[in-house]
Parts: C-alpha cells; sequence; structure tokens
C-alpha cells in the first residue's frame, strides 16, 4: 500500500539495545531517514541511508537496510534514558515531480531502569 | 546561531477565525515545508515551497494557505474552512539538491 509502516511502542531496558524497526513502499526511494522528536518538540535528523548500502553505523547507531524485504531498522545499543522519544522513519518518494518525504506513524521508545 | 523557528508554540483560537503560524530559517535554505501532525499518525504534508514566490499543495492542502514572499519565511494560514484544525504543526526546511530536512520546534494549535 501507501504507508510506511512502524510498530507503535517498543520498551526496553536501560543498557540493552533497542531495535526498531519500519517497513517502506517505494523500491526506487533512494534515500531512507530516522528522524527522533521529543516531548513537544520538533523532529531532528538522526541519521539517512543511502539505497545502495546496507548498513550504516554512526556511534551507537547502527542502520540496516535489506532492499529486498523493503525493510529498514534502527538499532542503538547501550539505550540511556535519554533515548526516550518517538521514533519516526520516512522514505523519499517521487511524487508529482518532487521527492517528498513520507512518514511513518512513529515508534515511542520508553526506557527503564 | 542557525536553525528554524516557530511562533507561538501554542496557539487558541475561537471556531471560525483565520489564524496564521510563524516560520522563519536563517540556514539560507531554499526550500520549506509545512506539515500537520496528529496523535499516533506520521506527519502529513500541507504545502511546500522550492523557492521564493512558488509553492504547491501536499497531501491535505485544504484549509489552508501559504506565501513565500522571502526566502527566511513561510508563513501558514489555518481559515475558518479547515474542518479540523486542532494539531501540532511543523515547519521544516531543506537545502536545494536535498531532502535532509531541519525541523522547527512546532506550534500547537488548539480551536475552541
Amino acid at each position: 500500500g501507501e504507508d510506511v509502516e512502524q510498530s507503535l511502542f517498543l520498551s526496553v531496558r536501560e543498557g540493552d539495545s533497542s531495535v526498531i524497526n519500519c517497513t517502506y513502499t517505494d523500491s526506487s526511494s533512494t534515500y531512507l531517514y530516522w528522524y527522533k522528536q521529543e516531548p513537544g518538540a520538533g523532529l531532528q535528523l538522526l541519521t539517512y541511508i543511502f539505497s545502495n548500502m546496507d548498513m550504516k553505523q554512526d556511534q551507537r547507531l547502527t542502520v540496516l537496510l535489506n532492499k529486498k524485504d523493503k525493510h529498514l531498522s534502527l538499532r542503538i545499543a547501550d539505550t540511556q534514558t535519554g533515548d526516550s522519544a518517538i521514533y519516526f522513519c520516512a522514505e523519499e518518494r517521487l511524487s508529482g515531480g518532487y521527492n517528498k518525504l513520507i512518514f511513518g506513524a512513529g515508534t515511542r521508545l520508553a526506557v527503564h531502569p | 546561531d542557525g536553525g528554524i523557528t516557530q511562533s507561538p508554540k501554542y496557539l487558541f483560537r475561537k471556531e471560525g477565525q483565520n489564524v496564521t503560524l510563524s516560520c522563519e530559517q536563517n540556514l539560507n535554505h531554499d526550500a520549506m515545508y509545512w506539515y500537520r501532525q496528529d496523535p499516533g499518525q506520521g506527519l502529513r504534508l500541507i504545502y511546500y515551497s522550492q523557492i521564493v514566490n512558488d509553492f504547491q499543495k501536499g497531501d491535505i492542502a485544504e484549509g489552508y494557505s501559504v506565501s513565500r514572499e522571502k526566502k527566511e519565511s513561510f508563513p501558514l494560514t489555518v481559515t475558518s474552512a479547515q474542518k479540523n484544525p486542532t494539531a501540532f504543526y511543523l515547519c521544516a526546511s531543506s537545502a536545494s539538491g536535498t531532502n535532509e530536512q531541519f525541523f522547527g520546534p512546532g506550534t500547537r494549535l488548539t480551536v475552541l
């Protein structure tokens, strides 16, 4: 269908790894993004991956891309309480001559002691 | 500091009134966007502008209007024709040739 899909909620213990999953729809998407939103705030770009890559690592963040299954994941190592937020994946999709971002509904990550 | 600002943070209006939300950026970005966020949903694109004096409708433009008279500014007017205007509104900008969008802090609009 048209939607970018994510599970709505994830709970992890502080210090464990978090894995947030996303499925997208357009196999021709060139870039896929992960954004973080803290309560009452705007979105902060965390990382992105180009479609010809399988993996990208940036400090505690690892992005894995499976183009065949149109599956994207974000792994946060050593999850901290400050990582509690909503995480959005977004795919870049060509529409009307313009590359627009299509966002998932967001995954709320709760980190507990 | 370079960034993107939105004002006010909270806005209350009576039903039937038009209201304008401000968005300013000093990142020298050509493109600017307005999104609407509702609880449990992703962001939906209202309007976007790739260059000064030009803008296009997004997916949910009905009941909204915009202008882009200056590169730095992209105000959004929520008109009385918008049937369900209560939401969190986010403005974003990006440089030419990239879709790496930078977001403002948002304005929460409540229509009473």
